[in-house]
């Protein structure tokens, strides 16, 4: 079993439309981060979330983290083929360094 | 900064032979590197852990004598799939994690190893 679901498993949408993926658990994690990875690449960080209830803003991507730290969101506006892409979620439960991977969501934005 | 590398990028080798993939943080000290295998259209799954100058912590399930790993200096660690099977066939990703800042991870670009 998975410890952060994530939802949905794939999003096809076309250019300049939004996108919301998420990530949920029963845990209570000490930060949450959100990486993006492309084929044959390894993931790339896009952000950290710390405090329950923070949203951070990179450009079109909006994140927020629960305020029971126990899910998340990333929402994209306008997307772009620019953002297609594997989407995970990674959390860390707090003095393990090591990080729980959702399944990923895969967004493919269309031209 | 945060950059990490990954060498080789792809290996082919043959069924029985050992392959080493090497992981390096190039513009900050890594006191913590991790192992992630990743197969075709699933996340990462994470290997081991290890911290410079002691012994890798491993997953349950992980093979440590089948999967070697060295944690030599702040800047590299390095993994060995010894007597590789076709089954060993994947990708595996390294990341590592800076002093003061160990919720983070910064992942290298991976490594497709193949055996035949």
């Amino acid at each position: 079993t998975q410890l952060l679901e994530q939802s949905p498993q794939f999003l096809s949408i076309q250019e300049g439309e939004n996108l919301t993926v998420y990530c949920n658990s029963s845990s209570v994690f000490s930060s949450l981060q959100w990486y993006r990875q492309e084929p044959g690449e390894g993931p790339v960080l896009l952000v950290t979330v710390v405090t329950g209830g923070e949203v951070k803003k990179l450009k079109r991507l909006t994140f927020q983290f629960g305020d029971a730290r126990k899910d998340s969101s990333l929402h994209i506006t306008a997307a772009q083929p620019g953002d297609t892409g594997l989407y995970l979620c990674a959390g860390s439960l707090g003095g393990d360094y090591k990080l729980s991977f959702g399944a990923g969501t895969t967004v493919t934005v269309r031209a | 900064g945060a950059v990490v590398s990954q060498h080789p990028s792809w290996v082919i080798c043959k069924s029985g032979t050992s392959v080493k993939i090497e992981c390096r943080s190039l513009d900050f000290q890594a006191t913590t590197m991790f192992w992630y295998r990743q197969f075709p259209k699933q996340s990462l799954m994470l290997m081991a852990t290890s911290n410079e100058g002691s012994k890798a912590t491993y997953e349950q399930g992980v093979e440590k004598d089948k999967f070697l790993i060295n944690h030599a200096s702040l800047t590299l660690s390095t993994l060995t799939v010894t007597s590789a099977h076709p089954e060993d066939s994947s990708f595996y990703i390294c990341s590592a994690s800076r002093e003061y800042s160990y919720n983070e991870q910064f992942f290298g670009p991976g490594t497709r190893l193949t055996v035949l």
